[in-house]
């Protein structure tokens, strides 16, 4: 198994509500990422987990919650989100020790209305 | 600090016509550098990686330390090559992209 799996595919969320984003991969990759992809713009990175631990945070705003319960899941919680957050959401994995490729997760659309 | 620069954000050629996308980074350590492409409703994949030195699809890139750069090629262009290309610098713990080129191989 090779992918990396996103759900839902499409979220449309109002400023006051909490969801959840959800990623999961079965590669035994310890490396898992967030991306946010606006329209016409490349990926920006949001958040790194090495090992279950969060090793990177890009100055990513408070309203945007990381979680990674095991080595297979990553979670992005959401609460109080605007309406510049609306964008692609991407998750991807990789191995930590050695710089191979990232494997790319479909995306979230997130919409906040 | 690191960096990618792709200096095309479109590049418009004809079927069979030789193709060149062009990158440059920055990094103070030692790089890896990727391609990764995305097709059309499709997830963003993997096209090469400078270490492999492989031939994907017909495209080859090879990394010039001295002049910092990875630019991508292909010596015949061909229709569903079109899609968006990004080049990708791995460093310490984080892969970031350049801002990417939006191939389009005209029939």
């Amino acid at each position: 198994d090779t992918e990396v799996t996103q759900t839902p595919k499409h979220l449309v969320m109002g400023m006051t509500n909490k969801k959840s984003l959800k990623c999961e991969q079965h590669m035994g990759h310890r490396a898992m990422y967030w991306y946010k992809q606006k329209a016409k713009k490349p990926p920006e990175l949001m958040f790194v987990y090495s090992y279950e631990k969060l090793s990177i945070n890009e100055s990513v705003p408070s309203r945007f919650s990381p979680e990674c319960p095991n080595s297979s899941l990553l979670n992005l919680h959401l609460h109080a989100l605007q309406p510049e957050d609306s964008a692609l959401y991407l998750c991807a994995s990789s191995s930590p020790t050695s710089r191979t490729e990232a494997f790319f997760g479909q995306g979230t659309r997130l919409t906040v209305v | 600090a690191q960096r990618v620069t792709q200096p095309e954000k479109l590049l418009s050629v004809f079927k069979g016509a030789p193709v060149e996308l062009k990158c440059n980074y920055s990094y103070s350590g030692s790089p890896e550098l990727f391609w990764y492409v995305q097709y059309s409703r499709q997830r963003l994949q993997l096209l090469l990686r400078h270490i492999s030195r492989e031939s994907i699809k017909g495209f080859t890139a090879d990394l010039n330390k001295g002049e910092t750069s990875f630019h991508l090629k292909k010596p015949f262009a061909q229709e569903e090559d079109s899609a968006m290309y990004y080049c990708a610098l791995q460093g310490a713990q984080k892969l970031v992209f350049g801002q990417g080129t939006r191939l389009t191989i005209n029939p």
